[in-house]
């Protein structure tokens, strides 16, 4: 099955950098990358998704890059700010299932 | 307008006693799946329903069974509950052409 690796597990940024999160995962056949933000007790919300016939996608702040042959994407967040903070997880769905990665938390310093 | 509703979104049980989870939704997805989250881990897949059949991950416990009468509800029991399975349930929905997942808010279950 599908095994999704996620990099770091915490990340302290000074507010206004950059924050890069990286995930590796193990299916070829896995064809969607939705990225989840999870606050403190709440669901995960998806901040932003990648299908595997594009290259890169971006929203506003928030950019996912993808590479199908090394099976790596990773999250950039620019400009960050305090309201970004938060767990950020990476997945990965192959056939019906998405599967998670282990998390980074992100923590941004005034 | 709520699309996935999870009930009771808190739930304190004692060892041992049967507990079920309930998860509807109006979105007429045909996936429903239940994952467990400890705290300060990622989410695990349980299991999922594709329409009618049912499909267990294989390193989930004979403790937690699923049932979905419908397409709109599913629901998790958990047979014997264990000091361990406190945890977050979430339930989520797929259908069409939709990729993602559509979440609920989750189910906080303390076993005491």
């Amino acid at each position: 099955g599908e095994n999704v690796e996620q990099h770091p597990s915490t990340l302290s940024v000074q507010e206004g950098d950059s924050a890069v999160i990286k995930c590796t995962y193990s299916d070829s056949a896995s064809n969607y990358f939705p990225w989840y933000k999870q606050e403190l007790g709440k669901r995960p919300q998806l901040i932003i998704d990648i299908r595997s016939n594009v290259g890169e996608k971006k929203d506003q702040r928030i950019a996912v890059t993808l590479n199908k042959t090394a099976k790596h994407f990773s999250l950039h967040i620019t400009e960050t700010q305090p309201e970004d903070s938060a767990v950020y997880f990476c997945a990965a769905r192959s056939a019906s299932k998405i599967i998670f990665g282990s998390g980074t938390r992100l923590s941004i310093r005034p | 307008d709520a699309m996935v509703i999870q009930n009771p979104r808190y739930q304190v049980t004692q060892f041992g006693k049967p507990v079920t989870l309930s998860c509807s939704q109006t979105l007429n997805h045909n996936v429903m799946y239940w994952y467990q989250q400890k705290s300060s881990q990622a989410p695990k897949l349980l299991f999922h329903y594709y329409d009618k059949d049912f499909n267990n991950e294989a390193d989930t416990p004979d403790n937690f069974q699923s049932r979905r009468p419908n397409t709109s509800f599913c629901f998790l029991d958990i047979r014997s509950p264990g000091l361990g399975d406190t945890a977050m349930y979430l339930c989520a929905t797929s259908g069409g052409q939709v990729y993602g997942y559509t979440f609920g808010s989750g189910t906080r279950l303390t076993v005491v």
